[in-house]
């Protein structure tokens, strides 16, 4: 069993739809939680960087962590066609040399 | 400041011959990771070096793959004798510090034929 189980897709919704994006992981010691987006044949760009449990917003996304449930989402709002990526989760423990465990990404495609 | 930047951003190679990647780091970073990444998997991680010291290898990295940081600023990742299982994206990232977030680069796409 991987450390980080991500749902590789691909997801498509209409424009404007309310996307989720989830991992759960098995790990308990991970502290730190972010999403990448990376776009074909590109290197993941961050988007979202999280630390422990809660909730964060940036605009049109949201990520929240839930390590009781070892479960981590990305919720994007009014999404538009250039939305349309893999997003990858990542996640690292305290100390550990920033050393990043990704999910296998899920790919997204946002339909006009 | 232009972000982590990569070269060559493509190379195709033949099985067996020796091949070397560059990554120029964020100015002033002082982590800098390597990466792999194949066709429908996320990254993984290859390596890290803190300024000039590789602190960290994983054991994807067999003793065909070597990482240099010389003076703590780009560093080098060379294969030889490449085989066809080595055809991934090579990524490079780098981070301030161990506590804040790394920024990846565009990527080597390797292809060994």
């Amino acid at each position: 069993q991987k450390e980080v189980e991500q749902d590789p897709g691909p997801l498509s919704v209409p424009e404007g739809a309310i996307v989720s994006l989830n991992c759960t992981y098995s790990n308990s010691a991970f502290q730190y939680f972010m999403w990448y987006r990376q776009y074909s044949r590109k290197g993941p760009e961050l988007l979202m960087y999280t630390y422990s449990s809660g909730n964060k917003e940036d605009g049109r996304f949201t990520a929240q962590v839930d390590k009781s449930s070892k479960y981590i989402s990305l919720f994007i709002r009014d999404s538009q066609p250039s939305d349309s990526a893999t997003y990858l989760c990542a996640m690292r423990v305290t100390g550990g040399g920033n050393k990043l465990t990704f999910g296998t990404g899920t790919q997204l495609k946002v339909e006009l | 400041d232009t972000g982590v930047s990569q070269n060559p951003r493509h190379k195709i190679t033949k099985r067996g011959q020796n091949v070397t990647f560059r990554c120029d780091p964020i100015s002033e970073h002082n982590r800098l990771y390597w990466y792999r990444q194949t066709l429908g998997q996320g990254p993984e991680f290859l390596t890290y070096f803190q300024n000039e010291a590789q602190l960290e290898k994983s054991r994807l990295l067999s003793d065909r793959f070597s990482a240099e940081r010389p003076k703590g600023s780009f560093s080098t990742l060379e294969i030889q004798r490449t085989e066809q299982g080595d055809s991934a994206m090579y990524l490079c990232a780098s981070s301030q510090d161990s506590n804040t977030e790394a920024f990846f680069g565009q990527g080597t796409r390797l292809t060994v034929v």
